[in-house]
C-alpha cells in the first residue's frame, strides 16, 4: 500500500496553461507538505497544511495553491505555468505541523513547462 | 549562504568502506533530518533528531548541538547505498524545514 500517492508521475504543458497535482495520504497524518525540487536538486519547502493553519514560504509566487478536500488530501494548482517553474514536486505528510516529526514522501511529479 | 551546508558535495568510495556525509548549520535548531533520494527520484526518511545519536542498521547519525553540527555514517558500504543524502532543519522559529544541498555519494563495487 503506497503511503503517499501523487498524480500525474509526469506532467508536460505549455506556458500560460493552468494545472493541478494530486496528493493523497492513507496514514492518517494531521499534516501535509508541498516540495519543489529544481534542477540542481534543492528541496524547498512551498506549503505546509493542517486543517488548523495554512503556512506558505514567503517565496511562492502566488500562483500557486494548496486546496485540501479533506485531511488526506492536498492538491496543488499553478495558475498561468511559466518555464521557470519547470521542477519535480514533492508531497509529504507527518504527524503534527513543522519539522518536529518524521515526513513520507510521495514519488514525486515531474512538471516540464515548454 | 545557506543556512545548512553539506559536506562534500560529492563522493565516491569503495564497497566496504566507512563513510561520513556532513552537516553544518547556522541556526539554532529544534530538530534535523537526514533524508535518502534514491537515483530514480523517491525521498525516503532515515532519521530525525535533535541530541545525541540513532543508529538504524548499517546508518548512524550524530548530531552535536553545541557545533551546530550533524554528521552522517554508512559503515560497511554497498553499491546499494548510493544515492544523494540530504539534511534539513527545522530552526528555532520557522514552522518549516530548510534543507542542505545534498551529497551525491557512490559506492562502487
Amino acid at each position: 500500500d503506497t503511503a503517499v500517492s501523487q498524480t500525474p508521475k509526469y506532467l508536460v504543458t505549455q506556458m500560460g496553461n493552468d494545472k493541478s497535482i494530486k496528493c493523497e495520504q492513507n496514514l492518517g497524518h494531521d499534516t501535509m507538505y508541498w516540495y519543489k525540487q529544481d534542477s540542481k536538486k534543492f528541496l524547498k519547502i512551498m506549503f505546509s497544511y493542517n486543517n488548523k493553519e495554512l503556512i506558505i514560504n514567503e517565496t511562492v509566487p502566488n500562483r500557486f495553491s494548496p486546496k485540501s478536500p479533506d485531511k488526506a488530501h492536498l492538491n496543488l494548482h499553478i495558475n498561468s505555468l511559466e518555464l521557470g517553474d519547470s521542477a519535480v514536486y514533492f508531497c509529504a505528510s507527518s504527524q503534527d505541523v513543522g519539522g518536529s516529526e518524521t515526513q513520507y514522501f510521495g514519488p514525486g511529479t515531474r512538471l516540464l513547462v515548454l | 549562504k545557506n543556512e545548512v551546508e553539506q559536506s562534500p558535495q560529492n563522493l565516491t568510495a569503495q564497497e566496504g568502506e566507512f563513510i561520513t556525509i556532513n552537516c553544518s548549520y547556522s541556526v539554532g535548531i529544534s530538530a534535523l533530518h537526514w533524508l535518502q533520494q534514491h537515483p530514480g527520484g523517491g525521498i525516503v526518511s532515515l532519521f530525525m533528531l535533535s541530541s545525541g545519536k540513532k543508529k538504524h542498521g548499517r546508518l548512524i547519525a550524530t548530531i552535536n548541538i553545541q557545533e551546530k553540527h550533524s554528521s552522517l555514517h554508512i559503515t560497511a558500504s554497498h553499491p546499494r547505498d548510493s544515492a544523494v543524502y540530504i539534511c534539513a532543519v527545522l530552526s528555532g522559529s520557522a514552522r518549516q524545514l530548510t534543507f542542505g544541498s545534498g551529497t551525491q555519494l557512490t559506492v562502487l563495487p
